[in-house]
């Protein structure tokens, strides 16, 4: 079942912040976010694995509550070039001591910055 | 330079002539996997596979086949294409637990 990504869309001015979150039903080994430009294919920002782990990438961070089965990603002081789609993609391994490489996305929350 | 490349990257076909879109990758990668992304609905996986020889279904593998038989490659194979196959596809890689590699996708319309 696809994880629900909210909100579906942002509209931020330049230097201002934003939340996106990803909730799953299913217990999670890991959660996966990418950002999408119009026209392009996905690229990778970051991976988060364990309960309450917290990941940066210049001004955008993650945190992954495992219990909750929730992840928010953090767009800080946002800049233009942020701007695209981001999706989440989590992974739920029965065993849930490894992962196997079935990842499911969200439906994606598009960002726009506006100058 | 580390890549995933697809091919072709554009194609129009019609019902039930059956295709196969290419993937690459040059690093080694155990992880690959393919999607298919439509509007509204985000990115669906469609196979994936853990390793040679290994591979299983993703969300949506209905009217699709693939293969793993070297590390390097994964072609999608669609026997019997239709209209509800019209989508944009991707290929992925990535090592196991890592981050991914897109391809650059592969526009495919069915007629």
């Amino acid at each position: 079942q696809q994880p629900v990504q909210s909100p579906q869309a942002v509209i931020l001015r330049e230097g201002e912040d934003a939340v996106i979150n990803c909730s799953s039903s299913k217990a999670l080994y890991s959660v996966h976010w990418y950002r999408q430009k119009h026209g392009e294919a996905p690229v990778f920002l970051m991976i988060l694995l364990k309960g309450g782990e917290q990941k940066g990438h210049e001004k955008i961070s993650a945190s992954f509550n495992e219990k909750k089965q929730q992840s928010s990603l953090y767009l800080t002081a946002s800049q233009l070039s942020y701007s695209g789609t981001y999706f989440c993609g989590t992974e739920s391994p029965p065993r849930k001591t490894s992962n196997t490489g079935k990842l499911i996305f969200g439906q994606g929350t598009t960002l726009q910055v506006k100058p | 330079e580390a890549q995933v490349t697809q091919n072709p990257r554009y194609l129009i076909t019609v019902t039930g002539k059956k295709l196969t879109v290419t993937c690459s990758q040059n690093m080694n990668h155990e992880y690959m996997s393919w999607y298919r992304q439509d509007p509204g609905l985000g990115l669906r996986q469609i196979y994936y596979s853990m390793n040679v020889e290994v591979t299983d279904k993703g969300d949506v593998p209905e009217g699709y086949k693939v293969s793993r038989k070297e590390k390097r490659n994964f072609p999608l194979i669609l026997e019997s294409p239709s209209p509800n196959q019209t989508s944009l596809y991707f290929c992925a890689s990535s090592l196991r637990g890592g981050r991914g590699y897109f391809g650059p996708g592969t526009r495919l319309t069915v007629l």
